[in-house]
């Protein structure tokens, strides 16, 4: 059964910082994996999908990479503005034929 | 246009009550979603509908009854809901969902806050 793990939990940053989420999977067998932010009592928004074939996806001050071997992933966000503020969340897609979401990393940018 | 509405917002009713949830697209995706997230929680998946036929149930208890009437419209219907019900209830959706891989990305709507007294 896939498992999916994110750390940490909970991150507080000053406004510019460069930072780093991670995300772990146990079963490297995924079709693609895909970054959501969830701000609080709203739906996700997607923010970038990497398939198993690829390394990385940029959009923007968003960064995410893939190792697919070693099942990990991280989601890098250059400049962090308030506005990065939200629950960002990891899944991933593979033979169980559905997403499988980890538990969160809730980020919190201070002025 | 990448959205994915859903109707209404916010929804309190009693434990006798029959009520609907609506979703809606027009993105032209062939899979629609149904998910249930507690406070703190990540989404869990409980209906799949690919080119409108259920294609997963994820042994959600009776008393949800998906539809999917057309290829742009996902209903779920409530009936005797219970107070542990109450969560945010997502709507999402893809290009495709064929057979049983997920290979596109998933858009979500806002959601419906459900309440049950």
């Amino acid at each position: 059964k896939q498992e999916v793990t994110q750390i940490p939990a909970a991150l507080s940053v000053p406004e510019g910082e460069n930072l780093v989420l991670n995300c772990s999977f146990t079963d490297s067998a995924i079709y693609n994996l895909q970054w959501f932010r969830q701000d609080p009592g709203k739906g996700l928004t997607s923010l970038l999908l990497i398939q198993s074939s690829q390394r990385e996806q940029t959009s923007g001050r968003l960064n995410a990479s893939l190792d697919k071997s070693s099942g990990r992933s991280t989601l890098y966000i250059a400049a962090s503005q308030p506005g990065d503020s939200a629950t960002y969340l990891c899944a991933v897609s593979g033979t169980a034929s559905k997403l499988t979401f980890g538990t969160g990393t809730r980020l919190q940018v201070t002025l | 246009d990448t959205e994915v509405t859903q109707t209404p917002k916010h929804l309190v009713m009693g434990m006798t009550n029959k009520k609907s949830l609506k979703c809606e697209q027009h993105m032209g995706h062939r899979a629609m979603y149904w998910y249930k997230q507690k406070a703190k929680k990540p989404p869990e998946l409980m209906f799949v509908y690919s080119y409108e036929k259920l294609s997963i149930n994820e042994s959600v208890p009776s008393r949800f009854s998906p539809e999917c009437p057309n290829s742009s419209l996902l209903n779920l219907h409530l009936h005797a809901l219970q107070p542990e019900d109450s969560a945010l209830y997502l709507c999402a959706s893809s290009q495709g969902w064929t057979s049983g891989k997920l290979t596109d990305t998933q858009y979500f709507g806002p959601g419906t806050r459900l309440t049950v007294l």
